[in-house]
């Protein structure tokens, strides 16, 4: 299993500020991943966070918005800019020794943009 | 377009009762399931995975696979209120090797 680590836990932002959410595993994982869950929504993947190369992004969401780093196995970071009320939401970091197996949620990030 | 469905209820069902969620997938190269728990305001933590047709126990919980019918559901027998939460169903297939997830059931376990 893997415990990880996010921060911070929740935040109130401005329009137009950005946020950077820090994620930290406590073993080393093939695959981290940043999901979105909207309020009384399921979870969406944002992207793939890639170890020294750049995310893989799903549809409906780019780098310059959602900007990721990954620059070793256990740690990872996620960029809201220029945040905007509908950037309201719970992130979620979550990792996986790959092949299709369980994913560790991280604690979550609870962003409220006013 | 690969997709995971579960009806958002709220489910209800009194307590000592058995809850039944269920759970369809579109993507017949799904090999492996994943039942989470989700409280208000917590993060999702894993109950149970399944890989195989058929049902897999672990307590009070049941996980049945019928991959030919593309259905997965999960049982909870003896349902306690502290089972209230949202359930989320999630399998493996993104193309990243991530898990899709269905929008989750809320149960409600009424004392």
């Amino acid at each position: 299993s893997a415990v990880i680590s996010q921060k911070p836990s929740r935040d109130i932002c401005q329009r137009g500020t950005s946020l950077t959410i820090q994620c930290q595993v406590d073993s080393q994982v093939t695959m981290m991943f940043w999901y979105r869950q909207q309020p009384g929504q399921s979870l969406t993947l944002i992207a793939t966070a890639n170890q020294g190369s750049e995310a893989t992004y799903e549809s409906g969401f780019v780098i310059d918005k959602f900007p990721i780093s990954r620059p070793n196995l256990t740690f990872s970071t996620l960029t809201v800019s220029n945040m905007s009320p509908e950037d309201s939401s719970i992130y979620l970091c979550s990792a996986s020794t790959g092949g299709g197996g369980e994913l560790f949620f991280g604690e979550g990030s609870r962003l409220t943009v006013l | 377009q690969k997709e995971v469905e579960q009806n958002s209820g709220p489910l209800s069902v009194p307590e000592g009762a058995i809850a039944s969620l269920n759970c369809t997938y579109s993507d017949r190269g799904s090999q492996s399931f994943f039942w989470y728990r989700q409280y208000s305001g917590k993060s999702p933590e894993l109950i149970m995975f399944i890989y195989s047709n058929g049902d897999k126990e672990d307590g009070r919980f049941t996980a049945q696979l019928n991959k030919a019918s593309q259905y997965v559901s999960l049982l909870i027998r003896d349902s306690q209120p502290s089972d209230s939460a949202t359930y989320l169903c999630g399998g493996a297939g993104g193309s990243q090797g991530n898990l899709i997830f269905g929008k989750g059931t809320k149960l409600s376990v009424k004392p």
